[in-house]
């Protein structure tokens, strides 16, 4: 157990929906990340918040969004699902926001979008 | 952006054999990080590399960064079934985003 929680495990839904992934870091991370993990494109990083601001951003299409609470959870939005959206979206936290820091994973969201 | 190749994709070895995975850069990379995940599972940090030539042991398991730090090994001595699953690279390329190497994935026949 990573300490780093995610909710719900499991999501179906439908082409056209919106759906809200929520990630609680582990006690003290301040930064958040989100991935997308694929079959075909492996794991790509979505966003990075430190601390309620964001710091980086990777291969986020524009249909996506995140914040990062103050009380330092993290929720990522999806909208306008595609087929192609369906992935396990994993969240992890880390205590700073610098270069080489460990990452600790959620045991993930598996999105499923029919 | 930056890209890091990661070979090979996919190796099945026979448990007690050796296993080795690289990462390959064409830039020099400030470090690098090796994760692990478990089939079902999610990442999981091993190492961080910051060094030219650096060369970190656990266990079973030696790392490696390259002198130029353009590339970095992950060599499993002995492999046993708990080694199974895909091993990643990640660098940090320009304004702070991270970089996946796609992965490869152990198969471990006992």
């Amino acid at each position: 157990d990573s300490g780093v929680t995610q909710t719900p495990k499991h999501l179906i839904t439908a082409t056209g929906q919106r759906v809200t992934l929520r990630c609680s870091p582990r006690s003290g991370d301040l930064s958040v990340y989100w991935y997308q993990q694929s079959l075909d494109q492996g794991l790509q990083f979505l966003i990075q918040y430190y601390n309620g601001e964001e710091r980086a951003k990777g291969n986020i299409l524009e249909r996506f969004s995140a914040q990062q609470f103050p009380d330092l959870h993290s929720e990522l939005n999806l909208s306008s699902l595609e087929l192609g959206d369906s992935a396990l979206y994993f969240c992890a936290s880390s205590v700073g926001a610098g270069i080489g820091i460990e990452q600790f994973f959620g045991p993930g969201t598996r999105l499923t979008v029919l | 952006g930056q890209q890091v190749m990661q070979i090979p994709q996919y190796q099945h070895v026979q448990e007690g054999e050796d296993f080795t995975t690289y990462c390959n850069s064409s830039t020099t990379l400030s470090n690098i990080q090796w994760y692990k995940q478990r089939p079902g599972g999610h990442p999981v940090f091993l190492i961080q590399l910051v060094k030219s030539g650096e060369v970190k042991k656990q266990k079973r398991l030696t790392f490696q960064f390259g002198e130029a730090k353009k590339n970095s090994s992950l060599h499993i001595t002995a492999t046993q079934t708990t080694d199974v699953g895909t091993y990643f690279c990640i660098i940090m390329e320009y304004g702070n985003k991270l970089v996946f190497g796609a992965g490869t994935i152990l198969r471990v026949k006992s």
